[in-house]
């Protein structure tokens, strides 16, 4: 069965600064990888997702996230962090077949100063 | 437009008693789930259905029922034999091609508070 970490349960970026949450996978085959984020109180909204091919995706709202095969990854990354990107956002993986089903990591809370 | 819907947005329950949370979605989506959220544990899957009269156990059924009468909807009945109800509920839908990669789509939530 596959699995997802996301390491940091907090970080606090000032607006205007770079971002990077972490996730790890384990799963052994090609894995399907999504990063969602979450506004307080509301659903999940999803940012992009990964298949396969070009490892670098672009997603909404300037978001982009780079799979790494040899370590396992699939951060997420935005070159200038607004205040309005404040939430949680969470990975999740997938795998083909139908006895599977998407495995969310427990969320990054993202903090923005301005 | 297109989504899915959850009601109501708030919800309290005394001890004992039953409720029903809706989830409704016009996405012509086949695939329906129900997460619960806790802070700090992610989403877990409580269950999920592929198609109309079949739904699925997750990972943490128990004191949980569902029932996929039409395809649009698929209601949640947290049972008085949960013993921790207090949770963040959240629907979700795909288009069931796989669900291990189908991209969900969720509602806004309901948050479920036992007094």
């Amino acid at each position: 069965a596959q699995s997802v970490t996301q390491p940091d349960i907090h970080i606090t970026v000032s607006e205007g600064a770079s971002l990077e949450l972490r996730c790890n996978y384990s799963y052994g085959a090609t894995p399907y990888l999504f990063w969602y984020v979450q506004s307080p109180g509301q659903g999940l909204q999803l940012l992009l997702k990964y298949f396969s091919g070009d490892t670098l995706v672009q997603g909404i709202k300037g978001f982009e996230a780079e799979f790494k095969r040899s370590q396992s990854s699939f951060n997420l990354r935005k070159p200038s962090v607004h205040w309005s990107d404040a939430a949680e956002y969470f990975c999740a993986v997938g795998a083909s077949g139908t006895a599977s089903k998407l495995t969310f990591g427990t969320g990054t809370r993202l903090q923005v100063t301005l | 437009d297109g989504g899915i819907t959850q009601s109501p947005k708030y919800l309290f329950r005394k001890e004992g008693q039953n409720v029903t949370l809706s989830c409704e979605q016009n996405l012509n989506h086949d695939a329906m789930y129900w997460y619960r959220q806790d802070p700090g544990q992610g989403l877990r899957l409580i269950y999920y259905s592929q198609i109309v009269n079949d739904f699925q156990k997750g990972d943490i059924a128990e004191g949980y029922s569902v029932s996929r009468e039409k395809k649009e909807s698929f209601p949640l009945t947290v049972t008085s034999a949960q013993k921790n109800p207090t949770a963040f509920y959240l629907c979700a839908s795909s288009i069931a091609h796989d669900l291990g990669t189908d991209t969900q789509y969720f509602g806004p939530g309901t948050r479920l508070t036992v007094l």
